[in-house]
């Protein structure tokens, strides 16, 4: 069955530290992945997202996310964390043989200490 | 407006009212969902069209309807909710096609629903 794991439901940093927030999937031969990011009472932000090629992607606000298909995960990182980051985080996986549905993991809520 | 627009952002209604959440996407998408996010529960995927048509109902209730008139709209009807329906209600548009970069997903706000 497809799924995606978060293994951390809280992560706490301080502010100016590196972060990491794991991802591992189970999903299809041919998987896309993204990262999300929630605000309090607000829809989802897409941060980033893999598809093809470069295996190290870019996104807004700083972050970054590898993907490694040997152990199917895409860790999402950022080297410096901001208080403005505190937020919840998810991670999605399509793969194209199941069309346009996603599959979201629980979630990580990043608390960021001053 | 830009992106997707949800309207309301907050409802509440008893339990033998009808009433229905609007959805519009301003970004040429082709697709469009509805999610129930619940607290401490994983994003639940509700319904799914494609180019106006149907093509997933995730076993949700029939106290839930959708409606799709064109690409840009989609509507949730509510009746007979149960205090268990009680949850942020997500829209989301995407292209109909994968293109290059897979089925990326564009959310609006939320709809935040108690149900009484």
């Amino acid at each position: 069955a497809q799924s995606v794991t978060q293994p951390d439901i809280h992560i706490t940093v301080s502010e100016g530290a590196s972060l990491e927030l794991r991802c591992n999937y189970s999903y299809g031969a041919t998987p896309y992945l993204f990262w999300y990011v929630q605000s309090p009472g607000q829809g989802l932000q897409l941060l980033l997202k893999y598809f093809s090629g470069d295996t190290l992607v870019q996104g807004i606000k700083g972050f970054e996310a590898e993907f490694k298909r040997s152990q199917s995960s895409f860790n999402l990182r950022k080297p410096s964390v901001h208080w403005s980051d505190a937020a919840e985080y998810f991670c999605a996986v399509g793969a194209l043989e199941y069309g346009n549905k996603l599959v979201f993991g629980a979630g990580t809520i990043l608390r960021v200490k001053s | 407006e830009t992106g997707v627009t949800q309207t309301p952002r907050h409802l509440v209604m008893g339990m033998t009212n009808k009433k229905s959440l609007k959805c519009e996407q301003h970004l040429g998408h082709n697709a469009m969902y509805w999610y129930k996010q619940s607290a401490k529960k994983p994003l639940e995927l509700m319904f799914v069209y494609n180019f106006k048509e149907q093509t997933e109902n995730n076993s949700v209730p029939s106290r839930f309807s959708p409606e799709c008139p064109n690409s840009s709209h989609l509507f949730l009807h509510l009746h007979t909710l149960q205090p268990e329906d009680s949850a942020l209600y997500l829209c989301a548009s995407s292209q109909g096609n994968p293109g290059t970069s897979g089925y990326e997903q564009y959310f609006g706000p939320g709809t935040r629903l108690t149900v009484t």
